[in-house]
């Protein structure tokens, strides 16, 4: 267990619709990422967040948004959903300019 | 940006055996380079890191070496066991806290 967690463990939705994932850091680790994990293309970044701020963008789609709250837990919100949207979802966490730590995802379907 | 190649894509071994798993990078600013390992289904697991001013990093049964003039760098696993059977991941980065860019996996598989 890495001390991160990621609600829900799974989520099944239609084409068109949004969802929000969530996320809790590990106790005390400032940085949340995000990375989507599908067959076709492998681990990518989409986006990190520092103590509340956005730090990093990588390829996250236009439809795609998160936040840091100041609790420092993360929400990934994805909407107009797509089939090709279906991927394992993880978040990680790191204290500052340390290794990440990575939850144990969220499996989105979309049908 | 960064591209990360990592080869081979899987590897099928003997219980005992070593096994060695490869990834090339592009961007001379890396120097944090981590290795994952994904059980099915489970998250990925941080197993040894490496960062620029080391050339190899031991931890048991586990090593990474890095060659930053050739921009590449290695898993080696001694002494291989079936629960070593994973998927494993390289990833590079400019700093321990940026982002990952990830190699495209290796699927090791160990015969007992």
């Amino acid at each position: 267990d890495s001390g991160v967690t990621q609600t829900p463990k799974h989520l099944i939705t239609a084409t068109g619709q949004r969802v929000t994932l969530r996320c809790s850091p590990r106790s005390g680790d400032l940085s949340v990422y995000w990375y989507q994990q599908s067959l076709d293309q492998g681990l990518q970044f989409l986006i990190q967040y520092y103590n509340g701020e956005e730090r990093a963008k990588g390829n996250i789609l236009e439809r795609f948004s998160a936040q840091q709250f100041p609790d420092l837990h993360s929400e990934l919100n994805l909407s107009s959903l797509e089939l090709g949207d279906s991927a394992l979802y993880f978040c990680a966490s790191s204290p500052s300019g340390s290794e990440q730590y990575f939850g144990p995802g969220t499996r989105l379907t979309v049908t | 940006g960064e591209n990360v190649e990592q080869h081979p894509s899987t590897l099928s071994v003997q219980e005992g055996d070593s096994a060695v798993i490869k990834c090339t990078y592009s961007d001379s600013a890396s120097n944090y380079f981590p290795w994952y390992k994904q059980e099915l289904g489970k998250r990925p697991q941080l197993i040894i890191d490496i960062r620029s001013n080391v050339g190899e990093k031991k931890d048991q049964r586990i090593a990474v070496t890095l060659n930053k003039t050739a921009k590449h760098f290695s898993l080696h696993i001694t002494e291989t066991q079936p629960e070593d059977s994973a998927v494993y991941f390289c990833a590079a980065s400019h700093n321990a806290g940026n982002m990952l860019t990830f190699g495209g996996g290796t699927r090791l598989m160990v015969k007992p």
